[in-house]
């Protein structure tokens, strides 16, 4: 079955701290990976995918085929980081449909 | 700011009554997604359409419904058999291959 886990509802750290936001994945082919951010008031956005292997306003995020995981990191935090974070994957049935995870709320404190 | 939009932003309806819930793109996507939003849930998606006149469902289909008469329009329709309408419904759309675009959602509130 397909699947995406997002362990933590909630995340708070402190402005400049490192921010890790975890994301495992179950899936038997090579899923897509991608992140998605939702800001207070705004539309949910594409933050990342991994094909692309960029970062994006300073978060990064890599695919670890063996530990299923998508893992997305910042150095340092930012309080306009503070949002709801949603991990999701693509399988390779071309519906182009994603499943998400649970989402993890990102609270950055000054 | 074009793309997806939806409309209504907020919807209030009694119990028992049907709503339909609107979902336009100018992105000329032929694939079109309804997602709902629930604290704690994340997104689960109700119902998706590939191309025009064929839609499937998804994981929580019942208790909506869909029509794709037109490339641009995706309406969802919640019934009175919906048990749990109350929620956030998020319409996206994109090719087979690019990242889903959002609209901004509609919040619909039964009572």
């Amino acid at each position: 079955a397909q699947r995406v886990t997002q362990p933590e509802k909630l995340l708070s750290v402190f402005k400049g701290a490192p921010v890790e936001l975890k994301c495992n994945y179950s899936y038997s082919g090579s899923p897509e990976l991608f992140w998605y951010v939702q800001y207070s008031r705004q539309r949910l956005q594409l933050l990342l995918r991994h094909i692309s292997r960029e970062s994006i306003k300073g978060f990064t995020a890599d695919l670890n085929k063996g530990e299923t995981s998508f893992h997305l990191k910042k150095p340092f935090a930012q309080e306009e980081d503070s949002a709801m974070y949603y991990c999701a994957l693509r399988g390779s049935s071309n519906t182009g449909k994603l499943i998400f995870g649970q989402g993890t709320t990102l609270q950055v404190k000054p | 700011d074009g793309g997806i939009t939806q409309s209504p932003k907020y919807l209030f309806r009694k119990e028992g009554q049907n709503v339909t819930l609107s979902c336009e793109q100018n992105l000329n996507h032929d694939a079109m997604y309804w997602y709902r939003q629930d604290p704690g849930q994340g997104l689960r998606l109700i119902y998706y359409s590939q191309i025009v006149n064929d839609f499937q469902k998804g994981d929580i289909a019942e208790g909506y419904s869909v029509s794709r008469e037109k490339k641009e329009s995706f309406p969802l329709t919640v019934t009175s058999a919906q048990k749990n309408p109350t929620a956030f419904y998020l319409c996206a759309s994109s090719t087979t291959i690019s990242p889903l675009h959002f609209g901004n959602g509609t919040r619909l509130t039964v009572t």
